[in-house]
């Protein structure tokens, strides 16, 4: 039963400090997505790449959000220096994308993020 | 003005009703939508794709309507099971093939 793995699942820090979340796509997955929830917000997209190149990360501060994929099995979203309005669900997400169709979107657990 | 809006909820029903969700959607070009499930403290799932033609999978049915921009999704003979946040999706056009996802209807299906 293939599904996207997320670690850590929960994750408490202190103000300003590094926080980094990873991703294991489904093997063979051609397209990762990041995105963060929170109450008031919802889903919000942050990132995302096809074929582990960045497509689309408009939706992510860049000043402190950085995201990766230094392999096709490995997805990593960095916060430094971390702040409270970072708290949030952060969800991974992998599909895999053929020209002209449209493919489901299969969720990790998500990382819980407080930030203190 | 969010891109795809839901009623927020909470619908309390009762077991056995009929409950219907709407969504909008403000950009007419998005070409797929689709409505996904998410249970408390967990990750959104697919629930169903929305096609033009209208579908339907057992107890649940969708529709679209391009002209109003609007996307619906009908539950019958509601179960306890079926209490969640429905997120209404759509895809926008075009090579960013990332989805929007409304805010979500929470569904609380009482005994």
């Amino acid at each position: 039963d293939a599904r996207v793995t997320q670690t850590p699942r929960d994750k408490v820090t202190e103000m300003g400090q590094e926080v980094t979340m990873r991703c294991q796509p489904i093997l063979g997955h051609n397209t990762v997505f990041w995105y963060r929830q929170t109450m008031m917000q919802g889903l919000e997209l942050l990132a995302y790449f096809r074929n582990r190149a960045p497509l689309d990360d408009s939706g992510m501060p860049k000043d402190r959000f950085s995201a990766e994929m230094p392999d096709a099995t490995l997805a990593t979203l960095k916060i430094q220096p971390s702040e409270p309005r970072d708290s949030a669900v952060y969800f991974c997400a992998s599909g895999l994308v053929l020209a002209g169709g449209d493919n489901e979107q299969f969720f990790g657990p998500g990382t819980r993020l407080t930030v203190l | 003005r969010k891109e795809v809006e839901q009623d927020p909820g909470p619908f309390n029903v009762p077991e056995g009703a009929t409950v219907a969700f709407n969504c909008t959607y403000s950009n007419s070009a998005s070409q797929s939508f689709f409505w996904y499930r998410q249970d408390c403290r967990k990750e959104p799932k697919l629930l169903m794709s929305v096609y033009s033609s209208g579908n339907e999978d057992g107890r649940f049915t969708a529709q679209l309507n391009r002209a109003s921009q609007y996307i619906s999704l009908l539950i019958r003979d509601s179960k306890l099971s079926d209490s969640a946040t429905y997120l209404c999706v759509a895809l926008p056009e075009g090579g960013r093939r990332a989805l929007t996802f409304g805010s979500g209807t929470r569904l609380q299906v009482q005994p």
